[in-house]
């Protein structure tokens, strides 16, 4: 089924820019849209951004669009997610996860393990 | 944005029990609504899709139910591995949106 891991955070200071990583394991993951999802520290889960299997198709959360950026790389399993002009309150775990459709819906169902950004 | 809204924000139960969450959503998301559950330190999982049917692999002490705004998740026969936090989280959008969540602690 494969697998799904993040990398590349870490603590940074605002307004600079950190670009986190998630690869994916299997070939079929190229098939699949790919989201982030976020969550700080003791709070709930916030959906961040998606990128459909061709990359053409992007959304962004209200809370970081035009500050973030999700792209991703077919031919080398990867997504990832360029965040400029970082805020205090971007601090938070990072997860990478696959969209799965069935029965007309969708849900995630492949996660990372997260990957943590602290801002300060 | 569409709008979930949990409730309630945490409840206490006995193992053995019974527990129902509601998830209200701003606008109609048709069934277009998931249920995970999260424990500390982990990634969520999907329990339910679709507002009712079951991911493969979750026991059958949890389901799903509704349509439109008003959806329920109740988990019967509480097990000591289901005291977690639960998200319901809408799909109807181009862009997702999650629940506040509802921490599931022990009576």
């Amino acid at each position: 089924q494969g697998q799904v891991v993040e990398s590349g955070g870490g603590v940074v200071p605002p307004g600079k820019s950190l670009r986190l990583s998630c690869r994916t394991s299997g070939s079929t993951f190229r098939f699949f849209n790919m989201h982030w999802v976020r969550q700080a520290p003791g709070r709930g889960l916030e959906w961040v951004a998606s990128t459909s299997d061709d990359d053409a198709n992007k959304e962004y959360a209200d809370s970081v669009r035009g500050r973030f950026t999700v792209s991703r790389d077919n031919s080398q399993n990867t997504v990832s997610l360029l965040m400029d002009n970082l805020r205090v309150d971007d601090t938070a775990v990072y997860f990478c996860a696959r969209r799965y459709c069935l029965a007309n819906s969708c849900s995630l169902d492949f996660w990372g393990q997260g990957s943590l950004v602290i801002v300060s | 944005d569409i709008q979930l809204t949990q409730s309630p924000s945490s409840l206490s139960a006995s193992v053995g029990g019974r527990v129902t969450i509601t998830c209200r959503a701003s606008q109609s998301v048709d069934t277009h609504l998931n249920w995970y559950k999260q424990t500390p330190g982990t990634a969520p999982k999907v329990l339910i899709y679709g507002a009712s049917h079951l991911q493969s692999g979750v026991p059958a002490r949890f389901s799903g139910s509704g349509s439109g705004t008003h959806f329920s998740l109740t988990i019967d026969d509480l097990r000591p591995e289901d005291f977690a936090t639960y998200y319901c989280q809408q799909s109807s959008s181009a862009r997702w949106t999650f629940g506040q969540g509802t921490k599931v602690d022990v009576k």
